[in-house]
């Protein structure tokens, strides 16, 4: 099956630093890949989308100048937490979607603690 | 837009009984239905899916079933065993936006033994 790696799992940070986030498919060409935030016992909150070459669609809400995404290639994309605090600490997730159909892979997740 | 609920959001059933969880769907354009499980602290994997061409799908334990009139879809899990404890989630997508999938709150399902 399709895999997506993504690291790191967990990093912790002193406020005011950036953390970069990296979501790569190993065995696929990601068309399209999504970032999620989520929060304990909650669902699954879209943050942006991106296709590779082009800019990232933010939802609503969504600072795109602190949540920085790049999607350069057809197997990674970043999320780089800009000048973070303890409220982006979060489980932030991608996932990614190849060209021939609709189904969605999952990275493992990065826990983000900002202190 | 669209927009998924999903019920119920805790569900206790004793280890060997069946689980049925329910979502339902506002946009009628929609036409993929995953269902993803989620082990705590760990990624979603998806475990079945349908589409709109499709009223039931089956594989082993778990099946989902699709009512397209009613704009509902329900997974059910047969012959539950404590490994199925985790949270479901449902999701619907139109395949417009990039197959952007609109999401259940989840279910916690816990398996008694």
């Amino acid at each position: 099956g399709a895999v997506v790696s993504q690291h790191p799992s967990w990093v912790i940070c002193k406020s005011g630093t950036s953390v970069k986030i990296e979501c790569r498919s190993l065995d696929f060409q990601a068309t399209t890949m999504f970032w999620y935030r989520q929060f304990p016992k909650q669902s699954l909150m879209l943050m942006a989308t991106s296709n590779e070459g082009s800019k990232a669609t933010y939802e609503q809400g969504v600072e795109k100048d602190k949540f920085l995404i790049n999607h350069a290639s057809l197997t990674l994309s970043t999320l780089t937490v800009t000048s973070a605090h303890p409220e982006d600490s979060s489980f932030y997730i991608c996932s990614a979607r190849g060209d021939t159909n609709e189904k969605l892979f999952f990275g493992s997740g990065t826990q983000l603690s900002v202190l | 837009g669209e927009n998924v609920e999903q019920h119920p959001s805790t569900l206790s059933v004793q280890e060997g009984d069946s689980a049925v969880i329910k979502c339902t769907y506002s946009d009628s354009a929609s036409n993929y239905f995953p269902w993803y499980k989620q082990e705590l602290g760990k990624r979603p994997q998806l475990i079945i899916d349908i589409r709109s061409n499709v009223g039931e799908k089956k594989d082993q334990r778990i099946a989902v079933t699709l009512n397209k009139t009613a704009k509902h879809f329900s997974l059910h899990i047969t012959e539950t065993q404590p490994e199925d404890s985790a949270v479901y989630f449902c999701a619907a997508s139109t395949g417009d936006s990039n197959y952007q999938l609109i999401w259940g709150a989840g279910t916690k399902l816990i398996i008694k033994p």
